[in-house]
């Protein structure tokens, strides 16, 4: 069976700290895919990384950054120099393709909030 | 481009009334989803479209819920009777067909259950 983990429930932070959010995954495929969404009070998901399980270069994108380790079963995401608009809930999400389609599994989340 | 649109945003129905929302996703996008998000939980996925046809309602409680794509652009969800455990957030996303990792959420329904 597959399945997510975001131990994180909420996190705290003061403008400008670096924070990662852990997430940890499980499952028996060599071959899956890997997300991560932000969800802002607004209520949209909004769509931040996606990463196969053949690719484990780490990836940076501005403040944002993804470290993929295979070994561990971990894919945990940082926010360099965090912002009071990068408060949301983040959230992690596994896709097994067996047939070609993409069902997501995604963690129960981690609530950032970013004080000023 | 207009993202995908849902309505009601809100809605409060005492349980077993019926209730229905509306999807429109983006345009172009083969793929629909419907997902449920309780509160303090990640979304799960209710179904997926392809075009106007179901390519999986595995986790769709089919007693109560059914949902149709009828000209395979928008979307329906409905709920009858609806159940106090029903309450939660009502998430639409679409994709294009070649690209199905990469969905857009629209902003969701919040269904209470009284």
């Amino acid at each position: 069976a597959q399945k997510v983990t975001q131990a994180q429930t909420e996190i705290s932070v003061v403008e400008k700290e670096d924070v990662t959010l852990d997430c940890v995954y499980e499952t028996r495929d060599t071959t899956y895919y890997l997300f991560w969404y932000k969800q802002p009070p607004s209520g949209e998901l909004v769509f931040l990384i996606r990463r196969n399980s053949f690719d484990e270069q780490n990836e940076i994108s501005g403040r944002y950054s993804w470290n993929f380790q295979k070994s561990t079963s971990s894919f945990n995401f940082t926010i360099t120099a965090s912002q009071v608009v990068d408060s949301a809930v983040y959230f992690c999400a596994l896709s097994v393709p067996p047939s070609g389609t993409y069902k997501y599994i995604f963690g129960t989340g981690t609530r950032l909030k970013v004080l000023a | 481009e207009a993202g995908v649109a849902q309505s009601p945003r809100y809605k409060i129905i005492e349980k077993r009334q019926s209730v229905a929302f509306w999807c429109n996703p983006i345009s172009g996008h083969a793929t629909l989803y419907w997902y449920q998000q309780i509160l303090g939980q990640g979304p799960k996925l209710l179904i997926q479209f392809q075009n106007n046809g179901v390519v999986d309602d595995s986790q769709l409680p089919k007693d109560r819920f059914s949902a149709e794509r009828l000209k395979g652009v928008d979307s329906t969800l409905k709920i009858q009777p609806a159940k106090l455990e029903d309450s939660a957030v009502y998430l639409c996303a679409s994709s294009l067909a070649s690209r199905e990792y990469e969905q857009y959420f629209g902003p969701g329904t919040r269904l209470t259950v009284t």
